[in-house]
């Protein structure tokens, strides 16, 4: 599978604890954006790196949340003291860095459940 | 602010009918339009798209016009099978001009077929 990887699918962690999400994008993509989605809502934008650099953050990353890209290759996301508004699903997407293409391709996502 | 308004929230057709969803947008400078097709539990996956140098694409059953002047675009859906139930998002983002590419995503349609 060529496709956007992420792990966990599922994370259920008690307010309070720390989380890590890991993704991989598309191996010839260099561009990579996180995002949150919660019930019944779009995706919301997060971070967006090219290569290993962290180009922009959305006011939604409090300062709980870190985001990595080491190497310009797998990305993770933190979170710390999770609370319960955490909650959502976290999407991964990546696209090509060159020409117009645009072309984000998401992965599964990870749930998190913060109770 | 809501930049990208889609509707409406939730839609049913029959079989064989032809879905309609739209997306009306605010910054001009958005010059980038995807579909993104989501079941339950998985992550978006990217439909079809449409660039402002012209006024529709088709790809299959899936056509999507676009009206500059009035920053409106739709999706329309033909011969609606059962399958094609699902959430349907627009996006929109800037492609050029060293922007990030970030997407911003309307708030999405349930689009239930019946058979």
């Amino acid at each position: 599978d060529t496709g956007v990887s992420q792990d966990p699918r599922h994370k259920i962690t008690k307010r309070g604890q720390n989380v890590t999400f890991r993704c991989d994008p598309i191996s010839e993509h260099n561009r990579l954006y996180w995002y949150r989605q919660t019930l019944g809502q779009g995706p919301e934008f997060l971070t967006y790196f090219q290569n290993e650099a962290q180009l922009e953050k959305s006011r939604l990353l409090s300062d709980r949340f870190s985001a990595e890209r080491p190497k310009g290759s797998f990305s993770t996301l933190e979170i710390q003291r999770t609370e319960q508004g955490d909650s959502a699903m976290y999407l991964c997407a990546s696209s090509r860095g060159q020409g117009r293409s645009t072309e984000a391709f998401f992965g599964q996502g990870t749930r998190l459940t913060v109770v | 602010q809501q930049q990208v308004k889609q509707s409406p929230q939730s839609l049913i057709v029959q079989k064989g009918g032809i879905s309609i969803i739209n997306c009306a947008y605010e910054n001009t400078a958005f010059d980038y339009f995807p579909w993104y097709q989501q079941f339950p539990g998985k992550g978006p996956a990217l439909l079809i798209a449409i660039r402002p140098d012209v006024s529709e694409k088709k790809e299959g059953r899936f056509t999507i016009s676009f009206n500059k002047s009035a920053k409106q675009f739709s999706l329309h859906i033909m011969d609606s099978q059962p399958g094609d139930s699902a959430t349907y998002f627009c996006a929109a983002s800037r492609d050029s001009g060293g922007s990030n590419y970030k997407l911003t995503f309307g708030k999405g349609t349930l689009l239930t077929v019946n058979p």
